[in-house]
């Protein structure tokens, strides 16, 4: 399978702890997207990379979370800290480098349960 | 800022009857419009787009009409199948920004 790949696909943690979420892209694909999706709403950006450099952030992403692309191949979200407000599905995106056509790769998510 | 709205779910066909999913949206500038398509246990995936005013989306016999005038992105079907029992996620895209999604609308659709 050459789609985008995720990992774990759920994980359940107590409030406070810290998690970590991989995201492995596509070959080729330079950009690389984090959207988080709770119930019933659409996914909401959280912040992309070109290659390695972080391009964008959303105020959504609090300081409790941070996102690296060390090498411009596969990311990590790590959310420090956890709340209970932090229980949603984690997504991953990619698309071809230079392209901002809106055509993303999804990947199937990373679903978190903070108890 | 930018916003798309989609008519609320679950939306319960009968196999072969026809679809529309409602979608709006409010944008600075002159956005680029998409439907992604999430079946179950599946990442999202495109379904079509459009880029500009009165251009057509089409894919898998749905399709999509960019009114600039109504602001408006219906997608539509003519028959449908069990098999296109999914969420639907209408969104946008301006410029250098990143896609706004609306919330989705689940369909179902029996036999």
């Amino acid at each position: 399978d050459t789609g985008v790949s995720q990992d774990p696909r759920h994980k359940i943690t107590k409030r406070g702890q810290n998690v970590t979420f991989r995201c492995d892209p596509i070959s080729e694909h330079n950009r690389l997207y984090w959207y988080r999706q709770t119930l019933g709403q659409g996914p909401e950006f959280l912040t992309y990379f070109q290659n390695e450099a972080q391009l964008e952030k959303s105020r959504l992403l609090s300081d409790r979370f941070s996102a690296e692309r060390p090498k411009g191949s596969f990311s990590t979200l790590e959310i420090q800290r956890t709340e209970q407000g932090d229980s949603a599905m984690y997504l991953c995106a990619t698309t071809p480098s230079g392209s901002n056509t809106g055509e993303l790769f999804f990947g199937e998510g990373s679903r978190l349960t903070v108890l | 800022g930018d916003s798309v709205t989609q008519m609320e779910g679950p939306v319960t066909l009968s196999e072969e009857a026809c679809l529309t999913i409602n979608c709006t949206y409010t944008a600075t500038g002159y956005p680029s419009l998409f439907w992604y398509v999430q079946y179950p246990g599946e990442g999202l995936q495109l379904l079509l787009k459009a880029t500009k005013a009165d251009d057509k989306g089409s894919n898998k016999g749905f399709e999509a009409t960019y009114r600039k005038e109504t602001t408006s992105f219906h997608l539509e079907k003519g028959s449908v199948q069990v098999s296109d029992s999914a969420v639907y996620f209408c969104a946008l895209l301006t410029g250098y920004s990143t896609l706004t999604f609306g919330k989705g609308t689940m369909l179902l659709v029996s036999p």
